[in-house]
């Protein structure tokens, strides 16, 4: 079936420093890829997505690219600010009518200023 | 800009009450879909609807229910419950089956002692 693995935090950064989080999935067939942020005390929302091979999804400074050769697709941001501390779900869709979302398990980030 | 709009957002029952978790969209989304969140575990489907009067089994269903008589209504129940229900609940809605844009709510905590 469809996983999802992302790294393990919680990840701790300096303000500016360079984020990476790790995502690789396991999934039949052409999945679309997304990273979800869920800040603190709120429901997630869809920070970036890809749905095809080599796709890059951007967003609020974020970036990942979908890999299809490594199955991965890692979140990068240049120099993360205090304000983009919080948890970060990478998500794979199968597509058509299957209705499931598969999340990994988050990772928590925290920036310190 | 409402959104999803879930209720209670904390709420303590004992082992064996019974409750409603309430869950409003205003986006006309014939997709909703109940997840809940415990902590390192990511998300987990528990229930979908696919439009008013359908609704079908997630990933984790047992001790809980849900009606679809509305569009914009999808109640969570939870019959008889117990401590392993202890979680974060996130309502989610979407335009599409097809895409994984999930649009969550802020979440209902709930506590079974």
């Amino acid at each position: 079936g469809d996983s999802v693995t992302q790294m393990e935090g919680p990840v701790t950064l300096s303000e500016e420093a360079f984020l990476t989080i790790n995502c690789t999935y396991t999934a039949t067939g052409y999945p679309s890829l997304f990273w979800y942020v869920q800040y603190p005390g709120e429901g997630l929302q869809l920070l970036l997505k890809a749905t095809k091979a080599d796709d890059k999804g951007s967003n609020k400074g974020f970036e990942a690219t979908y890999r299809k050769e490594t199955t991965s697709f890692h979140l990068e941001k240049g120099s993360v600010q205090v304000s983009d501390s919080a948890v970060y779900f990478c998500a794979l869709h199968s597509g058509g009518s299957n209705y499931k979302l598969t999340f990994g398990k988050g990772t928590l980030l925290t920036v310190n200023p | 800009n409402a959104g999803v709009t879930q209720t209670p957002k904390f709420r303590i029952l004992k082992i064996g009450q019974s409750m409603t978790l309430q869950c409003a969209q205003d986006m006309n989304h014939n997709y909703m879909y109940w997840y809940r969140q415990d902590p390192g575990m990511g998300l987990k489907l528990i229930y979908y609807s696919v439009g008013a009067g359908i609704t079908d089994k997630g990933e984790v269903p047992n001790g809980y229910n849900v009606s679809r008589s509305t569009t914009e209504d999808f109640p969570l129940r939870l019959e008889l419950a117990a401590p392993s229900q202890t979680s974060v609940y996130f309502c989610a809605s979407s335009y599409s089956s097809s895409t994984g844009e999930l649009f969550f709510g802020e979440g209902s905590r709930l506590t079974v002692l």
